[in-house]
């Protein structure tokens, strides 16, 4: 079966510290994998994608197929990185997503 | 700014009660998607319609319709509401001119809650 599973629903780190949310998948396929986020009041928009290779905000994510891993990392947290994030795969691609349930991450001052 | 708007944004009916959610665009885009989100899990796919004239079921269609009644307008009906059904609902949309996985620009969403 196609899955993307999240397992925590909420990291708290703080300012400065390292930031990784895991995303893990489950696709017998070549998959196409995104990170959205959403910030307090704000829609949920697209943070990166595995296939542009480009850091966003300071995050990046590798995709892993040996490890069927797309966690998403940044070296020292900000506050403003406060959000709700959601690994996506994208099986048969024209954006039939599959959303994972998601991770809060906080950043404490 | 182009925008993609929900209404109603809150709703409140009863069981057996048909309900309309709206959606339009003003993106241009001529991909559109409707999304259930459920406490604790991810966004499902209801349906998708990539132009006018194609509607296709996601993976949750049971007990929803919709409707593409121009490029930048895509309803979403429950035909006879259940309490199951209450859930945050999205509406997105997408360019096939940046590439067939080209960025979601989702809505607001519309909370419904069935009674």
């Amino acid at each position: 079966a196609q899955r993307v599973t999240q397992p925590e629903k909420l990291l708290s780190v703080f300012k400065g510290a390292p930031v990784e949310l895991k995303c893990n998948y489950s696709y017998s396929g070549s998959p196409e994998l995104f990170w959205y986020v959403q910030y307090s009041r704000q829609r949920l928009q697209l943070l990166l994608r595995h296939i542009s290779r480009e850091s966003i905000k300071g995050f990046t994510a590798d995709l892993n197929k040996g490890e069927t891993s797309f966690h998403l990392k940044k070296p020292f947290a900000q506050e403003e990185d406060s959000a709700m994030y959601y690994c996506a795969l994208s099986p048969g691609g024209y954006n039939k997503l599959i959303f994972g349930a998601g991770t809060r991450l906080a950043v404490h001052p | 700014d182009a925008d993609v708007t929900q209404t109603p944004r809150n709703r409140i009916t009863k069981t057996g009660k048909r309900i309309m959610l709206e959606c339009s665009q003003t993106k241009g885009h001529d991909r559109m998607y409707w999304y259930r989100q459920d406490p604790g899990l991810g966004l499902r796919l209801i349906y998708y319609s990539f132009d006018v004239k194609d509607i296709n079921k996601g993976e949750i269609s049971d007990g929803y319709s919709v409707s593409r009644q121009a490029q930048a307008k895509f309803s979403l009906s429950l035909e006879s509401a259940i309490p199951n059904q209450t859930a945050l609902y999205f509406c997105a949309t997408s360019d096939s001119r940046q590439g067939y996985n080209s960025p979601l620009h989702f809505g607001n969403g519309t909370r419904l809650t069935v009674t």
